[in-house]
């Protein structure tokens, strides 16, 4: 139990396009996920946290307007990476938590590559 | 702020112990966790203990928690070629509003 399925797993995409990134909690609810970006060999760093219903909570330093995150339902939170410009190149991780003492589940991530 | 450090590289032999450490700052941590990633993978959740725990021990696994000194650390026993990786130690707290905050990651190799 407790799977985390993101989606796509890796995406090219022209500069000044848009990406949208999925992420699902499949047998299981979650009010609350968070979305991570990571740069190769560093560690990763929370880009905002994904509330179902309500309005993101960005991190410090993030675009809200360029990093456009909607939780409409209690198993699905969408990243859309707008205008994305080659620096937005990166690896992407969603993850949420089953139950409070569980632990963090984390999706696969997707590898954004914008050319 | 909060911080979380550890250690770049470990590199030990195939069948040998292999112990990741990690210090944390946050006195307010409620859970530890530790995550394994593979190349090109999502981070898969390891073990983790909560903060009135000194130790906890799942198979291979055996992490110990010296919460005086905010000192973490991973043992894996009779560790495989198929146990390197990087291994990220995280925390979380109450008042962080359940986000992680991740170390920079052990990246563990294996030699046979």
């Amino acid at each position: 139990g407790a799977v985390v399925s993101q989606h796509p797993s890796r995406v090219i995409c022209k500069s000044g396009t848009s990406v949208k990134i999925e992420c699902r909690s499949l047998d299981f609810q979650a009010t609350t996920m968070f979305w991570y970006r990571q740069f190769p060999k560093q560690s990763l760093m929370l880009m905002a946290t994904s509330n179902e219903g309500s309005k993101a909570t960005y991190e410090q330093g993030v675009e809200k307007d360029k990093f456009l995150i909607n939780h409409a339902s209690l198993t699905l939170s969408t990243l859309t990476v707008t205008s994305a410009h080659p620096e937005d190149s990166s690896f992407y991780i969603c993850s949420a938590s089953f139950a409070a003492d569980y632990g963090y589940t984390f999706g696969s991530g997707t590898r954004l590559t914008v050319v | 702020g909060e911080d979380v450090e550890q250690s770049l590289f470990l590199s030990v032999r195939e069948g040998d112990s292999s112990v990741i450490n990690c210090t944390y700052t946050d006195s307010s941590s409620t859970y530890l966790y530790w995550y394994k990633q593979e190349p090109g993978a999502g981070l898969q959740l390891l073990t983790y203990i909560f903060s009135n725990m000194d130790m906890k021990q799942d198979q291979r696994l055996t992490v110990l928690l010296n919460k005086k000194d905010k000192h973490l650390s991973l043992r894996i026993a009779d560790t495989q070629t198929g146990d390197s990786a990087i291994y990220f130690c995280a925390e979380s707290a109450y008042n962080q509003g359940g986000k992680l905050i991740f170390g920079q990651g052990t990246e563990l190799s294996v030699k046979p």
